[in-house]
């Protein structure tokens, strides 16, 4: 069965500076990626995804993340944070051969001016 | 084009009492998902229909629970008797056809809190 773990609760970042938001993955068959935010009382909304070719995706809002399969990992980059980009990060996957999507626990990022 | 929606925002009821979710996918989606965040933790899968069928039920925590999408249109989630433990953010998404690289639209959920 496919999981996510993301380590980090909560990530805190200077504006300006680059952030990184840590996920990890595990499924049977090859992993489809993707990564989403949720703003308050919002729903979740796309940013990303990685389904083959370049490891590293680039996606919504200058958001970036790069594939690492020996790693299994698949974390959230961006060269310079906005104060805009706090929020709840969540990473999912999808084992090739399913249909459905699992989520990690989310991480909190707050920028700050 | 509507994105998905979801009815009540938020519902607060009693132990013992019925909570009736629904939602309604984007048109022409035939993948619909319900999902439950539990305060701080991950967005845990409930089941997946696929038109009006259930093809993967394996989230649903046990029998209180019940979802219907009859027509292959909307769905709803009922919970019957609600205990404490259902509290939570539940959330509907959908996708369209078999292809399964895209990505989930996800409604903005209904937010549960039993007392």
């Amino acid at each position: 069965a496919q999981s996510v773990a993301q380590p980090e609760d909560q990530v805190n970042v200077a504006e300006g500076n680059p952030l990184t938001v840590k996920c990890t993955y595990s499924v049977s068959g090859n992993p489809y990626l993707f990564w989403y935010v949720q703003y308050p009382n919002r729903g979740l909304q796309f940013l990303l995804k990685y389904i083959t070719g370049d490891n590293l995706v680039k996606g919504s809002y200058g958001f970036e993340a790069e594939f690492n399969k020996s790693q299994t990992s698949f974390h959230l980059k961006k060269p310079s944070a906005l104060v805009s980009d706090s929020a709840l990060y969540f990473c999912a996957v999808r084992d090739g051969r399913l249909n459905d999507m699992r989520f990690g626990a989310g991480t909190r990022l707050t920028v700050k001016p | 084009e509507a994105g998905v929606t979801q009815f009540p925002s938020h519902s607060v009821i009693e132990k013992g009492q019925t909570v009736t979710l629904r939602c309604d996918p984007i048109s022409g989606h035939d993948n619909l998902y319900w999902y439950r965040r539990v305060m701080g933790k991950e967005i845990k899968f409930l089941l997946h229909f696929v038109k009006e069928s259930k093809q993967d039920e394996s989230g649903m925590p046990n029998n209180r629970f019940l979802a219907e999408r009859t027509g292959g249109t909307y769905s709803t989630l009922k919970v019957q008797p609600a205990e404490l433990e259902d509290s939570g953010v539940y959330f509907c998404a959908s996708s369209h056809g078999r292809v399964n690289t895209g990505e989930l639209f996800f409604g903005e959920g209904s937010r549960l809190t039993v007392l």
